[in-house]
């Protein structure tokens, strides 16, 4: 089945430090990824659309200085927060459309990013 | 505003009971629901989804069931085993985008 890659898994960086975490698609095409931040005993929330070739869309309240998206190529899009601050911490989590049925997303294994 | 709310936040039940989580969203105009399945530290499994314009979707011992008028979907385990503990994270679909509820955390005791 189709697989989304995330690296890295865990990360633990200073106050004002950037971090990039990538998301691949291993044995598809994805030309459209979603970037997802989950804060502890809270939903997933969408942050972002990532679309290759393009500028990804940001969701209302996210902030595009601080959570630069790449989607350089059909299988890899990158996330890099900026300037991390410790309110950055957070489960980060892609996922990338099969594009084979309705919206049927695989999802990568998350991110945990931890600002000291 | 579109939001999914999740019932209950948490559930322990001992192994071999059947069990029934619930989701409720606010904008009925939903293309598809899904239910996903989250162990700790890991990404997201699809187990369900259900087309806007179906009642309910069967896999194995999970029974996912929609009513969009009063939206609502439930996700019914039965038989529960200790290794369906998980988080249980309902999303629908608008347009394209997901809108996730906060999750159940399920722990099946043996």
């Amino acid at each position: 089945g189709a697989v989304v890659s995330q690296h890295p898994s865990w990360v633990i960086c200073k106050s004002g430090t950037s971090v990039k975490i990538e998301c691949r698609s291993l044995d598809f095409q994805a030309t459209t990824m979603f970037w997802y931040r989950q804060f502890p005993k809270q939903s997933l929330m969408l942050m972002a659309t990532s679309n290759e070739g393009s500028k990804a869309t940001y969701e209302q309240g996210v902030e595009k200085d601080k959570f630069l998206i790449n989607h350089a190529s059909l299988t890899l899009s990158t996330l890099t927060v900026t300037s991390a601050h410790p309110e950055d911490s957070s489960f980060y989590i892609c996922s990338a459309n099969e594009g084979t049925g309705a919206n049927v997303l695989t999802f990568g294994a998350g991110s945990r990013l931890t600002v000291l | 505003k579109q939001e999914v709310t999740q019932i209950p936040a948490a559930l322990s039940v001992p192994e071999g009971e059947n069990l029934v989580l619930n989701c409720s969203f606010t904008d009925s105009a939903i293309y598809n629901l899904q239910w996903f399945r989250q162990d700790p530290g890991k990404g997201l499994t699809s187990l369900l989804l259900i087309q806007s314009s179906q009642r309910e979707q069967t896999s194995g011992r999970l029974n996912a069931s929609l009513d969009k008028s009063s939206g609502r979907s439930t996700l019914y385990i039965a038989a529960s085993q200790p290794g369906d503990s998980a988080t249980y994270l309902c999303a629908v679909e608008y347009g394209n985008k997901l809108v996730f509820g906060a999750g159940t955390i399920l722990r099946v005791k043996s």
